[in-house]
This record gives C-alpha cells, structure tokens and sequence, in this order.
C-alpha cells in the first residue's frame, strides 16, 4: 500500500534560517507530488505540485521542491523562512495508476521565531 | 469568490447520535472527498465522489455514510457506528479525479460528548 513519510513533525527556525522538509513515499510506479500547506486559521492550501518534467518544481512564496525518483522523496525547501512562514505543511502522493487516491502525510508543524 | 463551504464549524453530539456535516461547493468540480485529520496522523480518505449519484469509499469509511444527489453537495453522515468520531473533518473537491490538486474547506470539528 502507498505510505506518506514526513520525517519532521515539529521544527522551530529563526527568521532567515534555511528549511527543508523530508518527504519520502512507498510506491513504485509513476507518482504525482504534492505540498500542501495550512497557516493558521486558514484552509489547506496547495503549495507546489510535481507531475512530470524538471525535477525541481518551484511554488508560491519562495517554496520550491525537489522530486528524487531514486530516493522516492520529495523534499520541501526554502533559502529563508519568514515569521509568516509559520504553518503546518503536508506532503501529499497521488499514483497515476491504480485509481486516483492522494495519500497525505502525517503533517510538519513549522514555528519562525521573529 | 468560488470555494469550498463547511458547516457548522463547530459540532457537539451525544454518544448514539448520528449527524451530518454539510459541504457545498460553488466551483464546478466534478469530485469531492471527505478526509479526516487527527494529530500527527495527517489526513486520512473517508469517502469521495467522482460524479453525482456515484461514490466510493475511501480508507476509514465504516462508520460513515454520503450521498452526492447535487454535483455541488456532498454531505457526510456521522453514524453512531463509528466508535472514534471526534476529530476535524475535512472536504475538498478537484475538477477531475486523478493527478490534480485539490481545494479544501474549512473544515468541521466534530466533539462527542
């Protein structure tokens, strides 16, 4: 069965530190990626998505991801997190065979210390 | 603005109650899902839908039941089969099933007293 791993359930960073966030899934066919995100009081949101092509999808705010078929991750970045930046990010994996289902991770809770 | 609506954002029921969350979406999206999050557990599939009158069930379904009679209601039943209802619930739809992300609601948080 598809698993979703994110490593991290909780980080805390200072404002302009660097982020990543581990992804790993279990699936050996072709898969679609996916970030979400949920800031506070406000619905999940999609965050950055990878289908095909480049293996390095950039999104909104400065978010970018990089899909490493060989480690089957899928590892969320960003150079330098702001304050607002504090939210809970959830990565997300729909195969492309075998039905439709996107499987979310168990979440990463990210605090930025002003 | 189009979107997602969930109702009511907070929810009480008494043990051996059923009751229904509402979810209504104004985005012309053909499939809906019901997802229930649960700390440190992520979101876990309930039910979904991928045209009117037609539905599947997800990973968790027992306890629960939905219907899809409008394309933009997909309402979920709380049944009193379900031995741990209380959690957040959340609704999303996608124009299409597949590799597409999704819009989400707000969700309902569901307490049983």
């Amino acid at each position: 069965a598809q698993s979703v791993s994110q490593h991290n359930h909780h980080v805390i960073l200072s404002e302009a530190a660097s982020l990543e966030l581990g992804c790993n899934y279990s699936y050996g066919g072709t898969v679609n990626l996916f970030w979400y995100v949920q800031y506070p009081g406000q619905h999940l949101q999609l965050l950055l998505k990878y289908f095909s092509g480049d293996p390095l999808v950039k999104g909104i705010k400065g978010f970018e991801a990089e899909f490493i078929k060989s480690k089957f991750s899928f590892n969320l970045r960003k150079p330098s997190v702001q304050w607002s930046d504090t939210a809970e990010y959830f990565c997300a994996v729909n195969a492309r065979t075998g039905g439709f289902k996107t499987i979310f991770g168990a979440g990463t809770r990210l605090f930025v210390k002003a | 603005d189009g979107g997602i609506t969930q109702s009511p954002k907070y929810l009480f029921r008494k043990e051996g109650q059923n009751v229904t969350l509402s979810c209504e979406q104004n985005l012309n999206h053909d499939a809906m899902y019901w997802y229930r999050q649960d700390p440190g557990q992520g979101l876990r599939l309930i039910y979904y839908s991928q045209i009117v009158n037609d539905f599947q069930k997800g990973d968790i379904a027992e306890g629960y039941s939905v219907s899809r009679e409008k394309k933009e209601s997909f309402p979920l039943t709380v049944t009193s089969a379900q031995k741990n209802p209380t959690a957040f619930y959340l609704c999303a739809s996608s124009v299409a099933t597949g590799p597409v992300g999704y819009t989400f609601g707000s969700g309902t948080r569901l307490t049983v007293v």
